[in-house]
């Protein structure tokens, strides 16, 4: 099956960026990598994707390696508000299956 | 509120019980997901509809756990003689792009505790 591994845990200063790692080394060639974050209780909310490329938009960035088996998402500007628990989520190939894994908690520090 | 509801957003049942558990996701997604969360791990994929076909369930979706979603709009999942095991998050989402690009929205979870 498709695993995704991160660091449990990582504290940001506010307003410092936050890179937050993924490995995903078992992904298939055609699969995307997505990211989420889920604050509190709250369903968790979709961040960005991408497939071989670096994405950009008004939430994140998202580097993927040329071997597509890490990425890291980066928030360039950290406030309090995102302070969250991020995943990286892949789909397991041939399935309608996503793996979350446990995530990481960020705390953004004041 | 366009988003996608669940209801009960919590739910207090008794070992034994059944218990039913409703989505509506937004309008116009065609896919349906359940997951389900447990404390500090992240959320388990249980199923998946495509309009009102179940496609996929997961192992984790023993006998006791059914879900519909009988005209493809709103979904239920039921759990009979729930177990305290199954105390847990229930979260629904949803989507319509195609597969590769399944950016999934997220209902804010039916809580369940099985005392």
């Amino acid at each position: 099956d498709a695993k995704t591994t991160q660091p449990p845990s990582m504290d940001c200063a506010e307003g410092r960026a936050a890179n937050l790692p993924c490995n995903h080394s078992t992904i298939s060639g055609n699969e995307y990598v997505y990211w989420y974050r889920q604050i509190h209780s709250q369903g968790p909310q979709y961040i960005i994707h991408g497939l071989k490329n670096n994405e950009t938009n008004e939430m994140a960035s998202l580097i993927i390696t040329e071997d597509r088996k890490s990425s890291t998402l980066i928030l360039p500007h950290a406030t309090l508000r995102d302070t969250a628990v991020y995943y990286c989520i892949v789909r397991v190939a041939g399935t309608y299956k996503y793996i979350f894994g446990t995530g990481t908690r960020l705390k953004v520090l004041a | 509120d366009t988003g996608v509801s669940q209801n009960p957003r919590h739910k207090i049942t008794k070992r034994g019980q059944n218990v039913t558990f409703r989505c509506d996701p937004i309008s116009e997604h065609n896919r349906l997901y359940w997951y389900r969360q447990t404390l500090g791990q992240g959320p388990e994929f249980l199923t998946y509809f495509q309009n009102e076909a179940q496609l996929e369930k997961s192992r984790l979706l023993s006998d006791r756990f059914s879900a519909e979603r009988p005209k493809g709009s709103f979904s239920t999942l039921e759990i009979q003689r729930t177990e305290q095991g199954d105390s847990a998050m229930y979260l629904c989402a949803s989507t319509i792009v195609p597969l590769a690009l399944g950016t999934q929205y997220f209902g804010p979870g039916t809580r369940l505790l099985v005392l």
